[in-house]
């Protein structure tokens, strides 16, 4: 069975460009959850989709970010002209259900996103 | 959102030796769940243990172990006898168990060098 799956694994991107990352979540789960992780902190939560639907996007940062999972192929985070500041990881996670039973997160190996 | 504190930004160990690590965690709710992560090198994020918090006795997963004190909203992680492939960065997490609430809150990491 395999793994939650993100490419590319390294995105360099020139400010202004736009980045896409995508995540193939674990065979069966249909429920994403976006993480991004700045040098030297904690992952961060950012959104959290079910497929077709974003279920809580109170992570995201208002302007040129956007996030979407459609009913066919993988999740993808677009992040619109980027700046220095996006330069980080971004993690995707999956689960097989998202409500109050603890159904795990289980993490993608994450897309290191720079920005030049 | 919760706020998950993680004091030690690195701790070092002996091969063969005990090391803890400490979380305290700020929260109302009386529900939900924490976490231990660890991030190799390669940045794959691994579930180690998971504590609920209605259950008092305390997780264990072979050589890991935690300390969860929910009065003192505290969560340490302990590594016994450890191996060169435990050296990592160690996140503590929390999540609400409460609502529609799923996301994970991460503190900022411990850095665990193993000597040999």
């Amino acid at each position: 069975n395999a793994g939650v799956m993100q490419n590319p694994r390294h995105l360099v991107r020139r400010r202004g460009q736009e980045a896409r990352l995508r995540c193939s979540p674990m065979k069966g789960h249909s429920h994403v959850y976006w993480y991004r992780q700045l040098p030297e902190e904690g992952l961060k939560f950012m959104v959290y989709l079910q497929k077709e639907n974003i279920i809580d996007e109170s992570g995201m940062p208002k302007e040129r970010f956007s996030a979407e999972f459609p009913k066919e192929g993988p999740s993808i985070l677009r992040i619109q002209q980027v700046v220095r500041g996006d330069s980080a990881a971004y993690f995707c996670a999956s689960s097989l259900r998202g409500d109050r039973v603890s159904y795990e997160q289980y993490f993608g190996p994450g897309t290191r996103l720079t920005v030049t | 959102a919760q706020t998950v504190t993680q004091s030690q930004p690195e701790m070092s160990v002996q091969e063969a030796e005990t090391v803890t690590l400490s979380c305290t965690y700020d929260t109302s709710e009386s529900d939900y769940y924490l976490f231990w992560y660890k991030q190799p090198p390669s940045r794959q994020m691994i579930l180690v243990i998971r504590q609920e918090a209605y259950k008092q006795q305390n997780a264990t997963e072979n050589r890991f172990s935690v300390n969860f004190q929910k009065a003192a909203k505290s969560f340490s992680l302990k590594i016994s006898d450890s191996q060169l492939g435990d050296a990592a960065m160690y996140f503590c997490a929390y999540r609400s168990r409460a609502g529609d609430d799923y996301k994970l809150s991460f503190g900022a990491g411990t850095t665990v060098t193993v000597r040999a």
